[in-house]
């Protein structure tokens, strides 16, 4: 098993550029959800999904969109990229709300 | 008033101490997750539990709901255990709250 595949790895953007970060798992995971993660911060929630077709808002939502087409694969996508989303990104996923909980290697953002 | 507080927010050690990092929450969880982050690396989830104990090669994780507190514990600290230790606390809606977590540094 690959386990959580996050792709890209690093991103530059300017102000107002769309991407989509990638992430996918193959354990049949369940729950799938979006972290940022900023120097002195917690990990933050952005959005997540208990299952296919079924997304929700996290913690920090605005800016970001997501989807859940299939059990596997969980994008999300920055529609007009700010400064302030200059950051580390994580997706992560577990078997189900209560299950260990895998992360991908990350995604470095930077938005100039 | 952060849900998830971690103690202490870095800690050097020499090598071969045991070390103690704490994690107090105000939330109800179903479930108490450790996490350690290596520099530039990923998050690899080291311990999940709802009650009493785990031990896992020398790393032990403790918690006790009553008093809403959980510590992570390393027996024989070694250089490579060096990392950013995170606690996190899980509701019984599956979203998890992080604490802002514990630098660990282990000097040879």
């Amino acid at each position: 098993n690959a386990g959580v595949t996050q792709t890209p790895k690093f991103q530059v953007l300017k102000t107002g550029q769309s991407m989509t970060l990638q992430c996918a798992q193959d354990m049949n995971h369940e729950y799938m959800s979006w972290y940022r993660q900023d120097p002195g911060m917690g990990l933050r929630l952005i959005h997540y999904s208990v299952g296919a077709g079924i997304t929700d808002q996290g913690e920090v939502p605005n800016g970001y969109n997501v989807s859940r087409s299939t059990t596997e694969d969980f994008p999300l996508r920055l529609l007009s990229a700010a400064p302030s989303q200059t950051s580390v990104y994580f997706c992560a996923s577990r078997l189900a709300n209560t299950g260990e909980l895998f992360f991908g290697e990350g995604s470095r953002l930077t938005v100039l | 008033k952060n849900e998830v507080e971690q103690s202490p927010q870095n800690l050097t050690a020499q090598e071969g101490e045991f070390i103690t990092i704490n994690c107090s929450y105000s939330v109800g969880i179903s479930a108490l997750h450790w996490l350690q982050q290596h520099p530039g690396g990923g998050i690899v989830s080291l311990f999940m539990l709802s009650s009493g104990k785990k031990k896992h090669g020398r790393l032990i994780a403790t918690i006790n709901i009553q008093e809403k507190h959980s510590s992570l514990h390393i027996t024989a600290s070694h250089p490579r255990d060096s990392a950013v230790y995170i606690c996190a606390a899980g509701g019984s809606q599956g979203n998890l709250i992080f604490g802002k977590g514990t630098k660990l540094s282990v000097k040879p």
